[in-house]
């Protein structure tokens, strides 16, 4: 039983460089979202969606773009990555709202 | 806005004393409350929750009960474990009909867990 799976564990970019993460789960939830997780902040969401072919923005979405072309999966695009993206972030999926479940994290450093 | 505010760590105890870690929480509606927990170099999970005003919710051995009057959820557990070192987060979500915002959580900072044997 998979559950959320995140691609890749980690990763290390050089500012200005583009990457994607990819969120896939196969518990057939309707609701995905993306976290980051920094020192002394806990999570904070960055962007989400409620279904196929729908996101929106969270907390802190600047610096980042989304995509769920399909239910299963949820990509988080640095299209110009800087330093202050270096963190650890969760993709999580929820069948209501709510209670979430979560990916194992990926952990980007940007120099 | 709605927020979550958990005491701050890192918490030391010996194995089998009391835990406590406090987490109160401002929202504009009636919020479902959660407790997380995360393993060293793992994702997090679900350790409990309660969804309306009384409530009291319940895993392995940690229970916290929603407060309404006083806007608190605190975590509680009788004896810890050495494998109960973890970080722990307490969170909210409010409910569609306040928000409409596809159910998000919302996070306190986390309280790092340290149990010494």
């Amino acid at each position: 039983n998979a559950g959320v799976t995140q691609t890749p564990k980690f990763r290390v970019l050089k500012t200005g460089q583009s990457m994607t993460l990819l969120c896939a789960q196969d518990m057939n939830h309707e609701y995905m979202y993306w976290y980051r997780q920094d020192p002394g902040m806990g999570l904070r969401l960055i962007h989400y969606s409620v279904g196929e072919g729908t996101t929106a923005k969270g907390e802190v979405p600047d610096g980042y773009n989304v995509s769920r072309l399909k239910k299963q999966n949820f990509l988080l695009g640095l299209e110009s990555a800087a330093p202050s993206q270096t963190s650890v972030y969760f993709c999580a999926s929820s069948p209501t709202g709510g209670a979430a479940f979560f990916g194992q994290g990926t952990r980007l450093t940007v120099v | 806005g709605n927020s979550v505010t958990q005491m701050e760590g890192p918490v030391t105890l010996s194995e089998e004393a009391f835990l406590t870690i406090n987490c109160t929480y401002t929202a504009t509606g009636y919020p479902s409350l959660f407790w997380y927990v995360q393993y060293p170099g793992e994702g997090l999970q679900l350790l409990l929750k309660a969804t309306k005003a009384d409530d009291k919710g319940s895993n392995k051995g940690f229970e916290a009960t929603y407060r309404k009057e006083t806007t608190s959820f605190h975590l509680e557990k009788g004896s810890v474990q050495v494998s109960d070192s973890a970080v722990y987060f307490c969170a909210l979500s409010e409910t569609w009909a306040v928000d409409n915002q596809g159910g998000k959580l919302i996070f306190g900072q986390g309280t790092e867990l340290s149990v010494k044997p």
